[in-house]
């Protein structure tokens, strides 16, 4: 039972480059997320998505786009990376109701 | 303002003692509250969720107690392990089944032999 899959684990970009982040999920759960953790700061919501098909904007979004097409699958895309996206990137999941999040292993990404 | 406020910003014991985390949040409606431990360079890990109606939850050595009307919750570990060193973080719901997780900046736990 994998849990939360997130690739890559680490990647280094100059600025103005492109990727995208995976998170795949073999729960069945209907709600996902992207965050982003900053020295000093708590984890921060980037966009989520509360079922196949749909996405909405979090907290801190701009720079950022993402795409849901398969249930299981949570794409994270940054079109033109900027030095500000320096970040470790998690990826959660839960179910419906009050339930327990899982959590990625995280993605660092530096931006030089 | 939503937020949620975490004490103190680090801590260091030694192992075999008992230590308490703080959280104090501002978050309404509150739904639930929750308690992450997170290993360095790990992701986040649940230890403990409690709705409004709980003001006691266990898991093993972790203790956490919820005060809704202070709002004000601690996260107790018992007989503290090296293991135990971690960043151990303080999240706050105002709606179940939504976006809305507050997180809190966290404790950074160090357990030194």
């Amino acid at each position: 039972n994998a849990g939360v899959t997130q690739t890559p684990k680490f990647r280094v970009l100059k600025t103005g480059q492109s990727m995208t982040l995976l998170c795949a999920q073999d729960m069945n759960h209907e709600y996902m997320y992207w965050y982003r953790q900053d020295p000093g700061m708590g984890l921060r919501l980037i966009h989520y998505s509360v079922g196949e098909g749909t996405t909405a904007k979090g907290e801190v979004p701009d720079g950022y786009n993402v795409s849901r097409l398969k249930k299981q699958n949570f794409l994270l895309g940054l079109e033109s990376a900027a030095p500000s996206q320096t970040s470790v990137y998690f990826c959660a999941s839960t179910g419906t109701g009050v339930t327990e999040a899982f959590f990625g292993q995280g993605t660092r990404l530096t931006v030089v | 303002k939503n937020q949620v406020e975490q004490s103190p910003q680090s801590l260091i014991i030694l192992e075999g003692k008992n230590c308490t985390l703080q959280c104090n949040y501002t978050v309404s409606p509150f739904s639930n509250l929750r308690w992450y431990k997170q290993d360095t360079g790990r992701g986040p890990v649940s230890l403990t969720i409690m709705t409004f109606s709980e003001n006691t939850k266990s898991n093993g050595r972790y203790t956490a107690t919820l005060d809704a009307d202070t709002k004000q919750s601690s996260l107790h570990i018992t007989a503290s392990q090296l293991s135990d060193s971690a960043s151990y973080i303080c999240v706050v719901s105002s709606q179940s089944g939504t976006y809305k997780y507050i997180f809190g900046t966290g404790t950074r736990l160090k357990v030194l032999a």
